[in-house]
This record gives C-alpha cells, structure tokens and sequence, in this order.
C-alpha cells in the first residue's frame, strides 16, 4: 500500500515567486492536512481538507492557500514566497476526521521549499 | 504555558538501557495522542498513539498516559543506536472534529554504543 506522497521533494525559489506543493494521501484517506517545519518553530498546522472542504486553519497569512480535490488529492499554494518561508512542507493523511480510535495520522516525505 | 510541552534533550542513554521520554498538554478535551520519530532530514514516521489511560505496548516501545495529570510519555526498552532521533508528542486540540496535531519540540535521544 503506497504512503503519502508528496511532489515535488525538492525546490529552490525565488523571493517573490509563487509554489504550488502537491500531496497524494494513502489510498481510501479522506483528510489531508499540511504542516510547515522550520528549525526555529518546530511543526506547524497549516490547514485541513476533509471531503474539499477546509476544516480547520492555522495562524499562517493569506499568502498560504489549499485545496483538496474529489479524488483527495491536495495542494497548498504559497505567493509572494519570503526567505522565511525555507521549510519543510509536510503533508499528512488519515482515513476520517476526529480522534476515534483507529484515526492514525501518517506523514508524506515532505517537499523541501529553499527560498532564495 | 505551552500546548505541548517536551524537554528539548539531548536525552543520552547507552545501548541496551531504557530511554523514559516525557510530554505534557494543557487541553484537558485532547483525546488522543502521538509519538512520532523524525531523523535529521526525514519526515516525522507514526510511532504509538494511545487513547486510553495506562499503558499500551508495541513491541520496544510503552507509551503511557494520564489523561488527570495530563501527561504522557513513551519508553523505549532495549535502546538501540538506531533509535537515535528526534521524538516528537503530537496532540489534538479537544472540542470538535479534527485532525489537527499541535506539535511539541521534540526530545532529541542519543543512544550511546
């Protein structure tokens, strides 16, 4: 059974550019949710998707979009990139949403973003 | 006060002791709760999650909860250097239907040969 996959894995930008990061959830997952990860923050939320629909948004600006679409599949897109958007974009999966047992969360390789 | 709360480490131990990792949370609504393994420059990989008070057992590893205290850790028996990395306490938000997980920063874990 194939993981979360995550594309590209790696890629340089340019200040001012825009990004797009793709994310394949394990098959039959519903929910994707996307994390930044930085050394100096740690792992952030960024936002939920369950069924197209965001759930859930994290303390990011609104340069920081996604979506989910019907296959749930998902994107998150970020403009006017910043140097202190350099991270790891993490994109994680789960069958349903909420915390019943059985829920388990898992994580793709993540998309290195280097921001230049 | 942080959400979720991990000492920083490095947490040393030799080979073959047990490593006593430690987390708490300040939502008393959090049901559930993660342990995620991250190596330098990997994505973090689902260790145990636990939903229920005491323990649950997965082969080395014990995670152990206590929803009163709001406390949970993960024991690692029989410490091996391959264990070396960064563990990581993941943590729900309580009060509604998500899957958000508020992170906390992670125990580095050193096992010496």
């Amino acid at each position: 059974k194939a993981g979360v996959t995550q594309t590209p894995r790696y890629l340089i930008k340019t200040r001012g550019q825009q990004v797009t990061l793709s994310c394949s959830p394990i098959s039959g997952h519903r929910s994707v949710s996307w994390y930044q990860q930085t050394p100096g923050q740690g792992l952030q939320f960024l936002f939920e998707y369950f069924s197209e629909t965001q759930r859930n948004k994290g303390n990011f600006p609104g340069r920081f979009s996604g979506r989910q679409f019907s296959n749930s599949r998902s994107e998150m897109n970020v403009s006017t990139l910043e140097l202190g958007d350099s991270a790891l974009y993490l994109c994680a999966s789960s069958l349903a949403i909420g915390q019943g047992a059985g829920n388990t969360i898992y994580f793709g390789e993540g998309s290195w973003l280097t921001v230049v | 006060q942080k959400e979720v709360e991990q000492n920083s480490g490095p947490l040393s131990v030799p080979e073959g002791a047990i490593a006593s990792l430690n987390c708490t949370y300040s939502d008393r609504g959090s049901q559930s709760f993660f342990w995620y393994r991250q190596y330098s420059g990997k994505s973090p990989e689902l260790i145990m999650f636990i939903y229920s008070n005491g323990d649950k057992e997965d082969g080395r590893f014990t995670a152990q909860l206590n929803k009163a205290s709001q406390y949970v850790s993960l024991l690692i028996r029989d410490s091996q250097p391959s264990d070396s990395a960064t563990y990581l306490c993941a943590v729900p938000p309580g009060g509604g239907a998500t899957n958000k997980l508020i992170f906390g920063t992670g125990t580095l874990l050193a096992v010496q040969p």
